[in-house]
């Protein structure tokens, strides 16, 4: 069953901490995404990746940085959280054959900083 | 400026009934276009992917339409059920690849009532 995997679904830190959110695959994608979402906003994207060690900037990268060391996991990690970075974090996975390419998303992390 | 623009923001419909969703958008270059459906605490499902210039799709109750010389889509629910309580989110490719960026309307919050 192809699954993508985030961890923790919910976390509570506070302002100044360092946050590092996780996210598997086990489907051996190549590329992964991490957005956030709020509320009236379409998701927003932070970070993309085209594989190991090929990460590149999204819509939104400021606070954020990522890391992919294996192709099955991508982190996103907020070193020193404001308050503004309260808000639910996808993690998703796409798949390409021929012309079509399909998305797969993760359950979300529910982030509030304090 | 939001390119991408769905209407109703929400919708309360009755089991049964049958019920249209709208996406207006003013990305381009417009590739494909794909509704998701997310369940409330959930990631992201796909629904259907539309590609051509004017496309169709159809996946069990669930029915889209796409012009892109209006830069429109819909997306049809036929006898809806509890179960598709949820946000509909419309989205816009700007390239066939995983370099294309997604452009992530906010969603129709539908809610079907026995």
């Amino acid at each position: 069953d192809m699954k993508v995997t985030q961890m923790p679904r919910y976390l509570i830190k506070r302002m100044g901490e360092n946050v590092l959110l996780e996210c598997g695959q086990d489907m051996s994608h190549e590329t992964m995404y991490w957005y956030r979402q709020d509320p009236g906003l379409g998701l927003q994207l932070i970070y993309i990746s085209y594989d190991v060690d090929s990460n590149s900037e999204g819509d939104i990268p400021k606070g954020y940085r990522v890391s992919r060391k294996k192709r099955e996991h991508f982190s996103l990690i907020l070193d020193s959280a404001k308050t503004n970075q309260t808000s639910v974090y996808f993690c998703a996975s796409s798949f390409r054959q021929g012309s079509a390419e399909t998305l797969y998303f993760g359950s979300g992390t529910r982030l509030t900083v304090l | 400026k939001t390119q991408v623009e769905q209407s109703p923001q929400s919708l309360v419909v009755r089991q049964g009934e049958n019920c249209v969703l709208q996406c207006n958008y003013s990305v381009t270059p417009d590739n494909h276009l794909r509704w998701f459906k997310q369940d409330t605490g959930k990631g992201l499902v796909s629904l259907t992917v539309l590609v051509d210039q004017k496309d169709k799709t159809s996946n069990g109750r669930y029915s889209a339409t796409l012009d892109k010389d209006a830069k429109h889509s819909t997306l049809h629910i036929t006898a809806t059920l509890l179960d598709d309580t949820a946000t509909y989110i419309c989205v816009v490719g700007d390239r066939g690849s995983a370099l294309g960026r997604l452009h992530f309307g906010a969603g129709t919050q539908l809610i079907v009532i026995p």
